[in-house]
């Protein structure tokens, strides 16, 4: 299994531009998350997916982030417009359905600059 | 924002020693999980302790949990240069079985 796959790995980008990141979660997954790592504010939930299904986007921090989940096997978090305070590495996460526990796994990460 | 909590913010150790990091939480939980995070890489799940477990043991890891307390802490025994990285804490509570992570414990282990 080659694990959850996310693109780009870095992204460099100027205000105003719109940023795409995509994830391809583990087969058979059912549950995605999105989060967004910083120095400042640590690991913050953005939004979680279920079967494909946006449940909580409270996370979501504006307007100007988007999520989808088209099927089960990508979904793309979009920014647009782009500021320098989005800067972080976002990961996505993707979680199974078996039995009662609730790891999750996450992917490499994004680091997006946004100059 | 984070609910959870985690102490020290660093810790820096000798090769062979012992490392204990602490984590509170706020909310009654499903579990609890620990996970470890290498620079510049994603989070890797390391241990899972239910809430009506107490202690754990996996290979050199050692996870307790007080519910009263709502507190966990991860013992690495023995440790090793290659151990490393930031751990953090991550809540499993509520019926949407969201993780909530603490701030993270960077570890330091010095050959």
């Amino acid at each position: 299994d080659a694990g959850v796959i996310q693109s780009p790995r870095h992204e460099v980008t100027e205000m105003g531009q719109e940023v795409t990141l995509r994830c391809k979660p583990i087969s058979g997954h059912n549950s995605l998350f999105w989060y967004r790592q910083t120095m400042m504010r640590g690991l913050e939930l953005l939004i979680y997916f279920n079967n494909n299904v946006p449940i909580d986007d409270s996370g979501m921090p504006e307007d100007r982030f988007s999520a989808k989940m088209p099927n089960a096997s990508f979904s793309t978090l979009k920014i647009q417009p782009s500021e320098p305070r989005d800067s972080a590495v976002y990961f996505c996460a993707s979680r199974g359905t078996s039995g009662g526990d609730n790891e999750q796994f996450f992917g490499p990460g994004t680091r997006l600059t946004v100059l | 924002s984070q609910q959870g909590e985690e102490d020290p913010q660093a810790l820096s150790i000798q090769e062979g020693e012992n490392a204990t990091m602490n984590c509170s939480y706020k909310t009654s939980i499903n579990n609890l999980q620990w996970y470890r995070q290498n620079s510049g890489r994603g989070l890797v799940h390391l241990i899972l302790i239910r809430s009506n477990e107490r202690e754990k043991h996996s290979g050199r890891l050692r996870v307790t949990l007080d519910t009263s307390k709502k507190s966990s802490s991860l013992l690495i025994t023995a440790s090793r240069a290659a151990d490393t990285a930031s751990y953090f804490c991550a809540s499993d509570s509520g019926s949407a079985r969201q993780l909530t992570f603490g701030s993270g414990t960077q570890l330091t282990v010095l050959p």
